[in-house]
């Protein structure tokens, strides 16, 4: 179980066009999905915390105008890389909480990543 | 904020040997401290955790250890192998349901 899922898998875009990544909880429900961020031989740095229903929480220095994040039902968060650069070229991943077996101890589950390439 | 430190960096050992990787924290309200293990590529895949409540969890080959008082907690890797040569990283959230925070990482390399 706790299975989450991203899409795509990597891509490779032009510069000046946007690119929607979806994370998605394949067998549980999550109120609470995370954004990271991870450039080549670096951490993960997370990018904002979405919530199911409301606006998303990004952290300082995250344009959220520039990274549009959806979190519609329980099982779905997308993040939308508006007029995307170079320099937005990097490894993202999802991650989510478990909002019924574990979430009281925060275990989170991570998707796969999803490497985008800005040409 | 939370803030998560590493060190070090990079750690070599030979096969057999034990491995230490060391991390503090900044806020007294975490209580929770996974460690990830990451393949190049690939997503991170937790290895163990420690909840704020003991000091010492051990998993076979495997163990993390929590300092609350001094904010740090360390994981030990006896009789490496080859196979674990990777990137570790620690990383830290309270039970209110915040991201979790990461170290900087450290890049394993076990020689045999």
């Amino acid at each position: 179980g706790a299975v989450v899922s991203q899409h795509p898998s990597w891509v490779i875009c032009k510069s000046g066009t946007s690119v929607k990544i979806e994370c998605r909880s394949l067998d549980f429900q999550a109120t609470t999905m995370f954004w990271y961020r991870q450039f080549p031989k670096q951490s993960l740095m997370l990018m904002a915390t979405s919530n199911e229903g409301s606006k998303a929480t990004y952290e300082q220095g995250v344009e959220k105008d520039k990274f549009l994040i959806n979190h519609a039902s329980l099982t779905l968060s997308t993040l939308t890389v508006t007029s995307a650069h170079p320099e937005d070229s990097s490894f993202y991943i999802c991650s989510a909480r478990d909002l019924n077996g574990l979430a009281v101890y925060n275990e989170q589950f991570f998707g796969p990543g999803t490497r985008l390439t800005v040409l | 904020g939370e803030n998560v430190e590493q060190h070090p960096s990079t750690l070599s050992v030979q096969e057999g040997d034990s491995a230490v990787i060391k991390c503090t924290y900044s806020d007294s309200a975490s209580n929770y401290f996974p460690w990830y293990k990451q393949e190049l590529g690939k997503r991170p895949q937790l290895i163990i955790d420690i909840r704020s409540n003991v000091g010492e969890k051990k998993d076979q080959r495997i163990a993390v250890t929590l300092n609350k008082t001094a904010k740090h907690f360390s994981l030990h890797i006896t009789e490496t192998q080859p196979e674990d040569s990777a990137v570790y990283f620690c990383a830290a959230s309270n039970q209110a349901g915040t991201a979790l925070i990461f170290g900087k990482g450290t890049t394993l390399s076990v020689s045999s």
